[in-house]
């Protein structure tokens, strides 16, 4: 099993519907990350989740929102999709050590609103 | 404003080429990390390297090189002798300060290098 998991891969979603975006992983990590990317912008920041107890907002926040169920799971949801919020998603984690050592991401769910 | 610039959209090279991928850092803090990351068609994100700021050392792993310049803020990426399967999109990230605030990665636009047979 991948040490962070996506789920679903793929999905094909209406406007106006409900998605969650699931997330979980077996690394241990404390903190977790849900990125969005799109051609040309890069990756940006979604939220982020550095315990249990704690969720920020990243820098395009607007339309989502998150739930930390567990250290081990952080979901992503919107609310009423709308198409330009088809993109590339991708969960990552890190460690809550003195150092950093960058992210271990999972595979990425592709989300089409039509 | 931008943290991470990486000003090269796109790239083409024909095979064996040497090929250099700028990326371009603003940051206050002295304490710092640096990556580069690797997005093949497949779509996965792929680690290739990390520096802290305190490490300013190049690297070389095999025909990958690493340039870090603290002077003009620069972590450039060189492939050497390129190859097809090096086409990619490709990303640098900095995170900054220490402690709590330490693990927000910052990620340029991103690089798509096309290597030509």
């Amino acid at each position: 099993d991948a040490d962070v998991t996506q789920t679903p891969r793929n999905r094909i979603t209406k406007t106006g519907k409900r998605i969650m975006l699931e997330c979980s992983q077996t690394k241990g990590h404390d903190r977790m990350y849900w990125y969005r990317q799109d051609p040309g912008l890069g990756l940006r920041l979604i939220y982020y989740s550095f315990d249990v107890k704690d969720i920020n907002k990243g820098e395009i926040s607007d339309g989502y929102s998150v739930s930390r169920q567990a250290q081990a799971k952080f979901s992503l949801s919107l609310e009423s999709a709308i198409p330009n919020q088809t993109a590339l998603y991708f969960c990552a984690t890190s460690d809550s050590g003195g150092a950093f050592y960058g992210y271990t991401f999972g595979s990425g769910t592709r989300l089409t609103v039509v | 404003a931008q943290k991470v610039t990486q000003a090269q959209t796109e790239i083409s090279v024909v095979e064996k080429e040497d090929v250099t991928l700028d990326c371009v850092y603003e940051t206050r803090d002295t304490t710092y990390y640096l990556f580069w990351y690797k997005q093949p068609p497949s779509g996965e994100l792929v680690f290739l390297i990390r520096r802290n700021s305190f490490d300013e050392q190049n690297e070389i792993s095999g025909r990958y090189s690493w340039n870090f310049q603290k002077s003009t803020s620069s972590f450039n990426f060189t492939i050497t002798a390129s190859q097809v399967v090096d086409s990619a999109v490709y990303f640098c990230a900095l995170s900054e300060g220490g402690g709590s605030t330490l693990g927000r990665l910052y990620f340029g636009r991103g690089t798509q290098l096309t290597v030509w047979p």
